[in-house]
């Protein structure tokens, strides 16, 4: 079965500093997905990242960006610049091929001015 | 493009009661996912629906089940509620399997609270 750990339960960063998150996973297979999803007070999960485990560079959106290391197991979210918005609940997933979401427990990330 | 709605946003039940919770799958998706989001925790999956049939389910008990229509929208039904099932409820809509890209787009949840 797969897993995912999310080691950090809180982080916080000071507003135009940059904040890395880090995550941990377990599977045996060779073909998958994983994700870093943001879930602000609003609730609603945000997908902020995605990359795919074939694929050997690493995924990058405007200031988020990410280190997976797939020998390792290991996909980290490296925040730049950030922004008092970026305040939320951060979570990792894992996901094979058309199937089920398998979410970390989660990293508070509180952004300071 | 219309993105994925749940309703209601807030409801409140007694132990013993059922309830149903409703969501309307974004434009263009067939797959729709419910997940159980329970205080301080990561979302567990619930079930997935593709094209009106069950894809796949989670470790929940027969007395979560659910629906999907010819529209794509879908419901969970939830019998016999225990305290424990107090959570937020997550419906994700997403393409099938085939046209799958990993992505899944979420509502913003139905939080059920159990007295």
């Amino acid at each position: 079965a797969q897993t995912v750990t999310q080691s950090q339960p809180e982080m916080s960063v000071q507003e135009a500093e940059t904040v890395t998150l880090s995550c941990t996973y377990d599977t045996s297979e060779n073909n998958y997905y994983l994700f870093w999803y943001k879930q602000p007070p609003s609730r609603q999960m945000i997908l902020v990242i995605r990359q795919e485990a074939y694929k050997q560079q690493n995924a990058t959106e405007n200031r988020f960006s990410v280190n997976f290391q797939k020998a390792a197991k290991s996909f980290s979210l490296k925040i730049s610049d950030s922004q008092l918005g970026d305040t939320a609940m951060y979570f990792c997933a894992f996901m094979k091929r058309a199937d089920k979401l398998i979410f970390g427990t989660g990293t508070r990330l509180q952004v300071f001015p | 493009e219309t993105g994925v709605t749940q309703s209601p946003t807030h409801l409140i039940k007694t132990r013993g009661q059922q309830v149903t919770l409703r969501c309307s799958s974004q434009s263009g998706h067939n797959t729709v996912s419910w997940y159980q989001q329970a205080l301080g925790q990561g979302p567990q999956f619930i079930f997935q629906y593709y094209r009106e049939e069950e894809n796949g389910r989670g470790n929940f008990p027969p007395r979560f089940s659910g629906l999907q229509f010819p529209n794509y929208s879908s419901e969970l039904n939830v019998n016999a509620l225990e305290l424990d099932d107090s959570a937020l409820y997550l419906c994700a809509s997403s393409l099938g399997p085939g046209q799958d890209t990993g992505e899944l787009f979420f509502g913003e949840g139905s939080r059920l609270t159990v007295l």
